[in-house]
């Protein structure tokens, strides 16, 4: 079954960084574009960003440009956020998610992962 | 961005009762809008994808209408299990934008 598991989330400090992995499972990696999601504690989602099945392109939030980067290693079915100059605000689960093309949607999610950003 | 707004914010309803949540985008979206179920401490789950197609394995008592920038979701028999938070998702365009959620209680 299609599985998809966060790994790498902790405590860090403001300003340092942190690298999310999305270890994926049960479906052909190298075709599906994988998305980011977050959800700060008690908050809804925001999206985050998103990477092509070939990693041919990226797209991110304003909120996070310039500073995070998504990457795929599609040899070892994997993802990854490098997360950099960290904020109180980007304190949240991470979740990474298929996206499904031909449903335009995110069909199948992991369970998160938190990051917390403090002092 | 495509901004999107949820409404109501919060639902109080009994089981049994026919719900709705609307979701309306700052641009048409054709019916690239998308609707999740989140449990508390759980991952979401796609409900509905382009605006009214089920997802498999979803109960037929969730259904989802609209078009352009006005979106509709829809529970016709309120279950003990549907008291959640939902989510309606824009894929028209990046930055894939979610609404503000809608939380279901029971009442």
């Amino acid at each position: 079954q299609v599985q998809l598991v966060e790994s790498g989330g902790g405590v860090v400090q403001p300003g340092r960084s942190l690298r999310l992995s999305c270890a994926a499972s049960g479906f052909t990696f190298t075709n599906y574009d994988i998305h980011w999601v977050r959800q700060a504690p008690g908050k809804g989602l925001e999206w985050v960003a998103v990477i092509r099945y070939d990693g041919s392109n990226t797209y991110y939030a304003e909120s996070v440009k310039g500073r995070f980067t998504i990457s795929r290693d599609n040899s070892k079915n994997t993802l990854h956020l490098q997360m950099n100059s960290l904020r109180a605000e980007d304190t949240a689960v991470y979740y990474c998610a298929r996206f499904l093309t031909g449903y335009s949607s995110l069909d199948s999610w992991g369970q998160g992962t938190l990051v917390t950003v403090s002092s | 961005d495509i901004q999107m707004t949820q409404s109501p914010s919060s639902l109080s309803a009994s089981i049994g009762d026919r719900v709705s949540i609307t979701c309306r985008a700052g641009q048409t979206l054709r019916t690239y809008l998308n609707w999740y179920q989140q449990q508390p401490g759980k991952a979401p789950k796609l409900l509905i994808y382009i605006a009214s197609t089920l997802q498999s394995g979803v109960p037929s008592r969730f259904s989802g209408s609209g078009n352009g920038t006005d979106f509709t979701l829809t529970i016709s028999s309120l279950q003990p299990e549907d008291f959640a938070t939902y989510y309606c998702q824009q894929s028209y365009s990046t930055p894939y934008t979610f609404g503000q959620g809608t939380k279901l209680e029971i009442k």
